[in-house]
């Protein structure tokens, strides 16, 4: 079975604070994504990976920015946290199929921030 | 643009009984589906998928029925169970790695 972890399920925060929020999958996936999940709004791409430090903006990357300097990890990182970004965050990973076939996404549990 | 929604926000079933949770997407391009149960406090958690050149595809107590014509997808879930309580995602694609994701439809199963 494909697992994704992600390092913290709840975390509180105050404005202006550096967060981290890490992401390990151990299926040897090529792309990894971050998307964060607010009521009313669904999931929304911040940002997503196809390969060991490649990175791709996705819908909504004002105020994120994002690592991975390996190809099981990437990390999200909010450089100053603002209470705009209490939210649920997800991680996904998914490994690209041959001949351009669709890939399918394994989500982590989530990371519930709370920004204060 | 590009949208993809379910049709009621809230489904309750009685359990032993099918339930049918409907998606409407927007993108005639679309070519793979996906549908995903979220339950409280977790990831959403793969169920069953189905590319454009299927109508119909069936997993374990799961189906899923894609009709291109009206760009419908519904999931329907046989004998619901108690277990079977979360909210459920469509999600559509047209290319790699780029989903989108329907609101969610939160299935309550009364016993």
């Amino acid at each position: 079975d494909v697992k994704v972890t992600q390092s913290s399920r709840y975390l509180v925060k105050r404005t202006g604070e550096k967060v981290f929020l890490e992401c390990v999958q151990d299926m040897d996936h090529e792309n990894m994504f971050w998307y964060r999940q607010d009521p009313g709004l669904g999931l929304r791409l911040i940002y997503f990976s196809y390969d060991v430090k490649m990175k791709e903006k996705g819908d909504i990357p004002e105020g994120y920015s994002v690592s991975r300097e390996k190809k099981e990890r990437f990390s999200l990182i909010l450089e100053s946290a603002s209470t705009n970004q209490t939210s649920m965050y997800l991680c996904a990973s998914s490994s690209p199929q041959p001949s351009g076939g669709r890939e399918t996404q394994y989500f982590g549990p989530g990371t519930r921030l709370l920004v204060l | 643009g590009e949208s993809v929604g379910l049709h009621l926000p809230t489904l309750s079933v009685q359990e032993g009984d099918n339930s049918i949770i409907n998606c409407a997407y927007s993108n005639s391009a679309s070519d793979y589906f996906i549908w995903y149960k979220q339950e409280s406090g977790k990831g959403p958690q793969f169920i069953i998928d189905i590319r454009s050149n299927m109508d119909k595809r069936q997993g374990q107590r799961v189906t899923v029925l894609l009709n291109k014509t009206v760009k419908h997808l519904s999931l329907q879930i046989a004998a619901t169970q108690p277990g079977d309580s979360a909210v459920y995602f469509c999600a559509e694609t047209s290319r790699p790695g780029k989903l989108i994701f329907g609101q969610g439809t939160t299935l309550q199963v009364k016993p």
